[in-house]
């Protein structure tokens, strides 16, 4: 079956580097994604990787990925609190030719001084 | 490039109304993917679209809601009598052809007293 899973929960302090973890099941997907959103809004991309990629760096953020464990994960150097938000782990299973996305629960970061 | 627009941000129904949620795709984008969003989850894909096609309604409940994206103008998703257990933020997100990424606009956030 699908089905994506995160942690729920990441206190951190400013300043420090935040790691949020994800593990999916399909491993047919070709791309894994992380979105934040924040309190009302919707959801921003953030960052994606390509399924034949192991690792993605784009500024303070680095995506890491495991396809053999099937382990995805988002670190966030430096983080400030407004990076506080819930961040979103979601995988495009291969089937069909399009990008139906299946989304985790989503991991609420909370950034303190 | 505006983007994905969704009308309204808000909206209130009573049990047994209807509510009707719109959505403008991206410019140039011709695929349309609603989401919904329960309170502290994930989105949950409800229905992908083409223009004047449904493509796959997999996630729609099988009663009450329905979905068209005409050859002119937005998106309509539609939820006939409303039951409280339809209170949730119901996502659009539009994608060009040939193109995996989505983006995704500010949500409608639906509430049935």
């Amino acid at each position: 079956g699908e089905d994506v899973e995160q942690s729920l929960f990441l206190s951190v302090r400013e300043g420090d580097s935040s790691v949020i973890n994800c593990t999916y099941t399909d491993s047919s997907s070709t791309y894994l994604y992380w979105y934040k959103q924040e309190p009302g809004a919707g959801l921003q991309l953030l960052t994606y990787i390509f399924s034949n990629m192991d690792m993605k760096q784009d500024q303070r953020l680095t995506v890491l990925l495991n396809k053999k464990d099937k382990h995805l994960s988002l670190r966030i150097a430096d983080t400030q609190t407004g990076d506080s938000a819930i961040y979103f782990c979601a995988e495009s299973p291969g089937s069909g030719g399009y990008n139906k996305l299946i989304f985790g629960a989503g991991t609420r970061l909370a950034v303190h001084p | 490039n505006a983007g994905v627009m969704q009308n309204p941000r808000h909206l209130v129904r009573r049990r047994g109304q209807e509510a009707r949620l719109r959505c403008s795709p991206m410019k140039g984008h011709s695929h349309v993917y609603w989401y919904r969003q329960l309170p502290e989850e994930g989105l949950k894909f409800m229905v992908y679209l083409q223009k004047e096609n449904i493509i796959d309604e997999s996630g729609m409940p099988k009663e009450r809601f329905s979905a068209e994206f005409p050859k002119e103008g937005p998106s309509i998703l539609r939820i006939q009598q409303v039951v409280r257990g339809d209170s949730a933020a119901y996502f659009c997100a539009s994608a060009p052809q040939g193109e995996e990424t989505q983006y995704f606009g500010p949500g409608t956030r639906l509430l049935v007293l």
